[in-house]
């Protein structure tokens, strides 16, 4: 069963605290990406990646980093947690193509509570 | 840029079918999807229209499409409690490109017995 498996389902960080959000997937998928998912604003593209070491900054990047060392695995930091980043983190990835559907196949998601 | 627009809420008694309605703005749309997130879960692909299709039907799902109105619907016949859910309105601004998907606000389904 293929799968996006990441790494934290719950985290609870203070102010200030660096955070690390681990994705890996394992279908030899091409891009990942990194969302925030928040009531009544639906999915915010924060970070992409379509190969190793190359990232792209999405609609929210302020505030978080990205690093792909590996095809499989894309982390998301948060340098210095702040409250407003409380949020749910989802990461995806889909296979690059010429053409055709860009579909995505999602983590289960990481709910962070910063205090 | 682009946008997508759904309501946020729909109720619906178990056994009646659910539409769930979306707008989209970008005229370049090649594809729009439909996804579900059941509750604790990341979103889970139900199905998607190339835009040269009006319709789409995958047992209980169909989906319509009207470019000209850049309107899109997703109907759930005999809507059960298990498909009580969020579901997520998608598109791709063009075909082919990494930088992927714009998401509505999700609909949130709850179906009553």
């Amino acid at each position: 069963d293929v799968k996006v498996t990441q790494s934290s389902r719950y985290l609870v960080k203070r102010t200030g605290e660096k955070v690390f959000l681990e994705c890996v997937q394992d279908m030899d998928h091409e891009n990942m990406f990194w969302y925030r998912q928040d009531p009544g604003l639906g999915l915010r593209l924060i970070y992409f990646s379509y190969d190793v070491k190359m990232k792209e900054k999405g609609d929210i990047p302020e505030g978080y980093s990205v690093s792909r060392e590996k095809k499989e695995r894309f982390s998301l930091i948060l340098e210095s947690a702040s409250t407003n980043q409380t949020s749910m983190y989802l990461c995806a990835s889909s296979r690059a193509g010429a053409s055709g559907a860009n579909v995505l196949t999602f983590g289960a998601g990481s709910r962070l509570t910063v205090l | 840029g682009e946008d997508v627009e759904q309501s946020l809420f729909l109720s619906v008694r178990e056994g009646d079918s659910s539409v769930i309605n979306c707008t989209y703005t970008d005229s370049s749309s090649t594809y729009l999807y439909w996804y579900k997130q059941e509750p604790g879960a990341g979103l889970q692909l139900l199905t998607y229209i190339f835009s040269n299709m009006d319709m789409k039907q995958d047992q209980r799902l169909t989906v319509l499409l009207n470019k000209k109105d850049k309107h899109l619907s997703l109907r759930i016949a005999d809507t059960q409690t298990g498909d009580s859910a969020i579901y997520f309105c998608a598109e791709s601004p063009r075909s082919g490109s990494a930088r992927q998907l714009t998401f509505g606000s999700g609909t949130q389904l709850t179906v009553l017995p």
